[in-house]
C-alpha cells in the first residue's frame, strides 16, 4: 500500500503569508495526486487534481506542483478563509485503492 | 447543479450491519467514466476510502475492510447504497459519499452523516 506523509502536521500563519505544504507518497503515484480542503463540521473541497491543475471554482492563489513521490500545495497570500485542514490523496495503484495522507492543520498564528 | 446526500442511521450497535445511501442528482451513474465512492473520517482523524462503484457496476473495496462492504447501485432512483457488516465502536465515524470521473479525483462531496457505534 502506498503511504502519504504530509509535513508540517501544523502551519502557524498569519494572514498574507504563503503557506507551503509537502506531500510525500512511499513510492511514485506518478501525477495521480490531489489536495482537499477541509474545514470544520463541513466536508472536504477538492483543489488540486493531478497534481497542478486547479479544480472548478478554486482560486488562483492555490498551486500544486511536484511529481513522482514529492508534492507541494502553496498558498501564496493567505486569506482568512484559507485556515483549514488540507490532505493529499493518491490514486496510482488504482484498481488496488485510493490513499489520503494525514493532513496539515494551517492555523492562524 | 451536482449534489449527493448522504442517509443512514446516526446510531448502531455493536455487530449490527450498517447501510447507508447515497442520493445524488446531477449526473447519472450510467454515463461512462461517473463513479461514486464512500469515505469515511473518525472524529479528528483523516480520511479513508472504503468502496467505489462506476457507471458499468463494477466494484472496488479497502483492502482492508473488503470482507465487511458492500456496494450497489439504483441507476432509476440516482441512489448508491454501502452496507458494512459487523459494526465496532472503531467504525464511529462521519461517512461520506463523493463522485469522482473515471477513478480520478472525488470532485463532489455529500455533507456527511455521522454515525455513531455503541451499545
Amino acid at each position: 500500500e502506498i503511504v502519504l506523509t504530509q509535513s508540517p502536521a501544523t502551519l502557524s500563519l498569519s494572514p498574507g503569508e504563503r503557506a507551503t505544504l509537502s506531500c510525500r507518497a512511499s513510492q511514485s503515484v506518478s501525477s495521480y495526486l490531489a489536495w482537499y480542503q477541509q474545514k470544520p463540521g463541513q466536508a472536504p473541497r477538492l483543489l488540486i487534481y493531478d497534481a497542478s491543475n486547479r479544480a472548478t471554482g478554486i482560486p488562483a492563489r492555490f498551486s500544486g506542483s511536484g511529481s513522482g513521490t514529492d508534492f507541494t500545495l502553496t498558498i501564496s497570500s493567505l486569506e482568512p478563509e484559507d485556515f483549514a485542514v488540507y490532505y493529499c490523496q493518491q490514486r496510482s495503484n488504482w484498481p488496488r485503492g485510493f490513499t489520503f495522507g494525514p493532513g496539515t492543520k494551517v492555523d492562524i498564528k | 447543479q451536482v449534489t449527493l446526500r448522504e442517509s443512514g442511521p446516526a446510531l448502531v450497535k455493536p455487530t449490527q450491519t450498517l447501510t447507508l445511501t447515497c442520493t445524488f442528482s446531477g449526473f447519472s451513474l450510467s454515463t461512462s467514466g461517473m463513479c461514486v465512492s464512500w469515505i469515511r473520517q473518525p472524529p479528528g482523524k483523516a480520511l479513508e476510502w472504503l468502496a467505489l462503484i462506476d457507471w458499468d457496476d463494477d466494484k472496488y473495496y479497502s483492502t482492508s475492510l473488503k470482507t465487511r462492504l458492500t456496494i450497489s447501485k439504483d441507476t432509476s432512483k440516482n441512489q448508491v447504497v454501502l452496507t458494512m457488516t459487523n459494526m465496532d465502536p472503531v467504525d464511529t465515524a462521519t461517512y461520506y459519499c463523493a463522485r469522482s470521473i473515471s477513478e480520478g479525483a472525488f470532485d463532489i462531496w455529500g455533507q456527511g452523516t455521522m454515525v455513531t457505534v455503541s451499545s
